[in-house]
């Protein structure tokens, strides 16, 4: 079954304790973003990957990082987590050379206390 | 910079009634493309449609219909004799030729009530 999947999906941290939020594909997707979706504010790109070794800002990168040595994996980093990273976080994939249909993971929610 | 604009933030309906979400767009590219995504209580992403910036036919879709209008730079979706698993969150959202940048609306909260 084609999937994106996260891990985990439940967290609750304390600040500053170095957090990673794993996401796989195994659909063989060139592009993997991370999002996190917040009241009011729909979802905002964090960061995102072309494709193997190549990242780049999305519109809100401050405070994470990603790394993307792998086709299939793109975890995101919260190197030092602040009370404003709680949040609801996504990961999603899609072929590149198109526009198409993002595939979305089930969402990892995180609590920084 | 590309924005996209979900100016309902909630909506509340009885069931059968229909709806209509409003989205508007900002981009400077020239192609480009929409997309609705629905999001419901479970909380996942769920795919409804994509749409791209030269083909402006509206699409029906069951109850489903998108009526895409370039000349006002809105993509709205309506929702006929709506149900009570119509609710959900619905999202809109802009990609531009590059493709890296997937920007979101704010998001509109349908609450259909039976």
């Amino acid at each position: 079954e084609a999937q994106v999947t996260q891990n985990p999906r439940y967290l609750i941290t304390v600040t500053g304790k170095k957090l990673t939020v794993t996401c796989s594909q195994n659909m063989n997707h060139e592009y993997m973003s991370w999002y996190r979706q917040d009241p009011g504010l729909g979802l905002r790109q964090i960061y995102y990957s072309m494709n193997v070794e190549v990242t780049d800002k999305g519109d809100v990168p401050e405070g994470y990082k990603v790394s993307r040595k792998e086709k299939r994996n793109f975890p995101l980093i919260l190197e030092s987590p602040s009370p404003n990273q709680t949040s609801l976080y996504f990961c999603a994939s899609r072929r590149t050379g198109g526009t198409g249909e993002l595939f979305f993971g089930e969402g990892s929610r995180l609590t920084v206390l | 910079a590309q924005k996209v604009t979900q100016a309902q933030t909630e909506i509340s309906v009885v069931e059968k009634e229909d709806v209509t979400l409003d989205c508007v767009y900002e981009t400077r590219d020239t192609t480009y493309y929409l997309f609705w995504y629905k999001q419901p209580p479970s909380g996942e992403l769920v795919f409804l449609i994509r749409r791209n910036s030269f083909d402006e036919q509206n699409e029906i879709s069951g109850r489903y219909s998108w009526n895409f209008q370039k000349s006002t730079s809105s993509f709205n979706f309506t929702i006929t004799a709506s149900q009570v698993v119509d609710s959900a969150v619905y999202f809109c959202a802009l990609v531009g030729n590059a493709g890296n940048m997937l920007t979101f609306g704010g998001g509109t909260r349908l609450m259909v009530k039976p």
